[in-house]
């Protein structure tokens, strides 16, 4: 099946500190999704990619869906502890592309 | 409620017993699916229901997995002779539009299996 590559694995950064991690898939894809899980919650939206080369913007986050449609990058600007979490980009999947596949997953230490 | 709810939300098993694990879906929400989250890992996709079509069942690792969905609402999935590498947080979700690729998580049922 399709796999999404996330890199690096986890970070430990100091609070105030900008934050970039990214995805990349050996397939292409149509969508691109950056999700966050909190400790002991399931994951949530932050950010949709619909088509290549885009460019979003959600608060301090920032996610751009690559040209080669191959991958995506997540950038949080001026880390606040609450940013504390697991991301994961996902893809769509499957013929109607009506389901989601997941990347391993990158997660974020944030230090006062 | 107003989001996806799951129970229970921790279930301790012996291995060998069989285990139901509920979700209850928002409110007009035709679209369902489970994932498992083993310990550190990615979310792997198990089952996806969608209105009254046939479910898509590629996902389940094993025929010990199931999953029913009555009245295009609540949805269980069940594993029969628990095993330990069963071990892991099952994840429910729905959607009204998948192309929107938002899916609202419920927060997962953790399943030991000892």
């Amino acid at each position: 099946g399709q796999q999404l590559n996330q890199s690096p694995q986890s970070m430990f950064i100091q609070e105030g500190e900008d934050v970039s991690m990214n995805c990349t898939s050996s397939s292409i894809f149509n969508t691109w999704l950056w999700y966050k899980q909190d400790p002991g919650e399931g994951p949530v939206l932050l950010i949709a990619l619909y088509k290549a080369g885009e460019l979003t913007s959600n608060g301090r986050l920032t996610a751009q869906f690559g040209i080669t449609r191959k991958d995506s990058f997540l950038n949080i600007s001026a880390s606040i502890p609450s940013d504390v979490g697991i991301y994961f980009c996902a893809g769509p999947f499957g013929g109607g592309g009506n389901k989601l596949t997941f990347g391993t997953g990158t997660q974020l230490k944030v230090e006062l | 409620g107003a989001g996806v709810s799951q129970s229970p939300s921790n279930k301790v098993t012996e291995k060998g017993k069989d285990v139901e694990l509920r979700c209850d879906p928002i409110s007009g929400h035709t679209a369902l699916y489970w994932y498992r989250q083993s310990l550190g890992q990615g979310l792997e996709f198990l089952i996806y229901f969608q209105g009254n079509s046939a479910p898509d069942k590629s996902g389940l690792p094993s025929d010990r997995f199931s999953a029913e969905r009555t009245g295009g609402s609540v949805s269980t999935l069940t594993i029969q002779r628990t095993q330990q590498e069963d071990s892991a947080v099952y994840l429910c979700a729905t959607t009204r539009d998948y192309n929107t690729g938002e899916l609202f998580f419920g927060e997962g049922s953790r399943l030991t299996v000892l």
